[in-house]
């Protein structure tokens, strides 16, 4: 059972172009939302994380829009570089229970177009 | 560079076998946890430890077992290998305090099970 639900599964964007990856999530004890990115044969990087106590975060490019009641989140990459070209995790844990691991979502493989 | 390190990079093996795969936390991280990812189960958490104690457990196999040592690295050892472990697993560590739900990951090992 996918805890976490992301789409779209793949994302074409042209070069400066807005790219958005949407999740939802079901449990509402999850109170920590980042999303990683992942190079091919690297390890998944923090890019960007949010707590359910505010409705945006924003550094640089990258914003997390966060929808409370509708248990959404979404990740919109401004002005897309072909150097963003990589597969995007969204995630979900219950920080407060001290086992914080967290919940994966199926990922969104990005493509940015020159 | 997270500043996670895991070892070996690459692993190739028999069905049947048993190995280990080890990780160091970034310097002064408590937590460790292990995940794996795969083509047809994306990425899915194992097993947190914290400080030497197991804090949690989530997907891992009765044949997958895992322990932290004072010095805070971190052994996944995986027993009587099926070509269905064949996956990269990656291992995470997060620190104390404000922060500590940030988790992040090293460079992976691959695990080739022929």
């Amino acid at each position: 059972q996918q805890q976490v639900k992301q789409s779209p599964q793949s994302l074409i964007v042209q070069k400066g172009g807005i790219s958005i990856i949407n999740c939802a999530y079901e449990n509402t004890a999850f109170d920590y939302f980042p999303w990683y990115q992942q190079f091919p044969g690297k390890g998944p990087a923090l890019l960007i994380a949010i707590r359910p106590d505010v409705s945006e975060k924003k550094e640089g490019r990258f914003t997390i829009s966060f929808n409370k009641s509708a248990k959404q989140f979404s990740l919109h990459i401004m002005d897309s570089q072909p150097g963003d070209s990589a597969t995007y995790f969204c995630a979900a844990s219950k920080s407060r229970t001290g086992a914080n691991n967290l919940f994966f979502g199926t990922g969104t493989r990005l493509t940015v177009i020159p | 560079d997270s500043g996670v390190t895991q070892t070996p990079k690459h692993l190739i093996t028999a069905t049947g076998q048993r190995v280990t795969l080890r990780c160091s936390p970034r310097s002064g991280d408590l937590s460790v946890y292990w995940y794996q990812q795969s083509l047809d189960q994306g990425l899915q958490f194992l097993i947190q430890y914290y400080n030497g104690e197991e804090r949690a457990k989530g997907n891992i196999l009765e044949r997958f077992s895992a322990q932290q040592f004072p010095d805070l690295h971190s052994e996944l050892n995986l027993s009587s290998l099926e070509l269905g472990d064949s996956a990269l697993y990656f291992c995470a560590s997060s620190a104390e305090g404000k922060s500590y739900n940030e988790q992040f990951f090293g460079p992976g090992t691959r695990l080739t099970v022929l």
